[in-house]
């Protein structure tokens, strides 16, 4: 079955620096790739998603590659704020196809220093 | 729509009791999914369903454990008996199935001492 592997598991940067979140998966098969954001305490919430067919997509300041050559995909925080801290998750998961569900990463806490 | 609803926020048992937890998905989803999340062992997926069916319980720890989804609108998690290594945060979440985002309860805290 799928595996997706996240690093790093902390992070932590200045505010206004960029951070970025690294995953890889492991079935070629797969073709959806979701981030989500959990604060404290809170629970996770979808940021951003990109699909096989597309190899980035931006939203202000976030944004997500993919390469499916490498079967990796990463998340790319810009001018950081300090509520951008939480943990991150990335899944993947092969939509469309017999399974409904979602593979999560381990999760990288990202701090952000005022 | 409140999106996905579960209850209680809270739960403080003793180990050896029944636990049950509950989930509303949103209206329309036909996917409902039931994740159970640790420091340890991040977010794992327990059990799904589609269209009120059991699809994937291979997430489920033990025997203890079972899922039950009588109707569209309402399922359930129980634990029976609990354990101390129970204790966790555990999620509920839906979608609808021609769409691929999913949505989260605000989760039940579970404490089993």
């Amino acid at each position: 079955g799928e595996n997706v592997e996240q690093h790093p598991s902390t992070l932590s940067v200045q505010e206004g620096d960029s951070a970025v979140i690294k995953c890889t998966y492991s079935d070629s098969a797969s073709n959806y790739f979701p981030w989500y954001k959990q604060e404290l305490g809170k629970r996770p919430q979808l940021i951003i998603d990109i699909r096989s067919n597309v190899g980035e997509k931006k939203d202000q300041r976030i944004a997500v590659t993919l390469n499916k050559t490498a079967k990796h995909f990463s998340l790319h925080i810009t001018e950081t704020q300090p509520e951008d801290s939480a943990v991150y998750f990335c899944a993947a998961s092969m939509y469309g196809g017999s399974q409904g569900n979602l593979i999560f990463g381990k999760g990288t806490k990202l701090s952000v220093k005022p | 729509d409140a999106g996905v609803i579960q209850s209680p926020r809270h739960e403080v048992t003793e180990m050896g009791q029944e636990v049950t937890l509950r989930c509303k998905p949103i209206s329309g989803h036909d996917y409902l999914f039931w994740y159970r999340q640790t420091m340890m062992r991040g977010l794992e997926l327990l059990i799904y369903f589609n269209n009120n069916v059991p699809i994937d319980d291979s997430g489920m720890p033990e025997d203890r454990f079972s899922a039950k989804m009588p109707n569209a609108s309402f399922s359930t998690l129980k634990i029976q008996p609990s354990e101390p290594r129970d204790s966790a945060v555990y999620f509920c979440a839906s979608r609808w199935g021609s769409t691929d985002t999913q949505y989260f309860g605000p989760g039940t805290r579970l404490t089993v001492l």
